[in-house]
């Protein structure tokens, strides 16, 4: 099972709005609504953001949002902030007998 | 709160054997699968082997089938990764992590153990 697609990097400036893509197939993404994401900051475990593609856990501001269309899903990050400035990471449940796939991973800059 | 708390992390030669744990509290354990990630230094994170909650049924990730087995004990809250055969690309940060109760995320990560895979 290959890892999903992601963009390596992304950047934009304080309060603008970015867009990380997660592409894989339809063996995983495309499949199912299982697609999750999280936050890694530098030095730190990561963070659940967003479950079943759009789903905040309890604590999550709202500025991070959810969606799929075939097999990308993606994830948004409205009113950027220097303290968004991580790597973020998405996963699926995937149909194969490896039943879990990370992304390549996104580091987001704050310019 | 739930507490995930990684040990056994060390340095060990190629071709040689190791095993983790991860000391769960907070939570009952026996209700909620279990997952290893790991994360090679500077590098992206893998999704390494799930456990369901009673322990009958285990996966991998392909990369380690054969060489690496996940355990539990529920009577003493704790996981494991017992990890055979060792390369040096094997060389990661370790994590514990629990699987979400009613979904496939996973919603609580441990800090990690380091496993350096090196002659």
């Amino acid at each position: 099972q290959s890892a999903l697609t992601q963009p390596a990097s992304v950047s934009a400036s304080p309060g603008q709005s970015i867009t990380i893509s997660c592409t894989g197939s339809g063996s995983d993404v495309g499949g199912y609504n299982h697609v999750s994401w999280y936050q890694q900051e530098p030095g730190k475990a990561p963070k659940l953001l967003l479950f079943e593609v759009s789903n905040r856990p309890s604590g999550v501001s709202h500025r991070f949002s959810g969606s799929k269309s075939g097999n990308t899903a993606s994830l948004t990050i409205s009113g950027l902030q220097g303290g968004d400035e991580a790597d973020y990471y998405c996963s699926s449940y995937t149909i194969t007998d490896t039943p879990y796939v990370f992304g390549t991973g996104t580091k987001v800059t704050v310019l | 709160q739930v507490q995930l708390v990684e040990s056994g992390g060390r340095v060990v030669q190629p071709g040689g054997s190791l095993r983790l744990s991860c000391a769960a509290s907070g939570f009952t354990f026996s209700s909620f699968a279990m997952h290893w990630v790991r994360q090679p230094p500077g590098k992206g994170l893998e999704w390494v082997a799930v456990i369901t909650n009673t322990g009958n049924n285990q996966y991998y990730a392909d990369s380690v089938k054969g060489r690496f087995t996940i355990s539990r004990d529920n009577s003493k809250n704790t996981l494991f990764l017992e990890m055979n055969s060792l390369r040096t690309d094997d060389t990661a940060l370790f994590y514990c992590a629990r699987s979400a109760y009613a979904g496939y995320q996973i919603d609580y990560w441990g800090q990690g153990t380091l496993v350096t895979v090196s002659s």
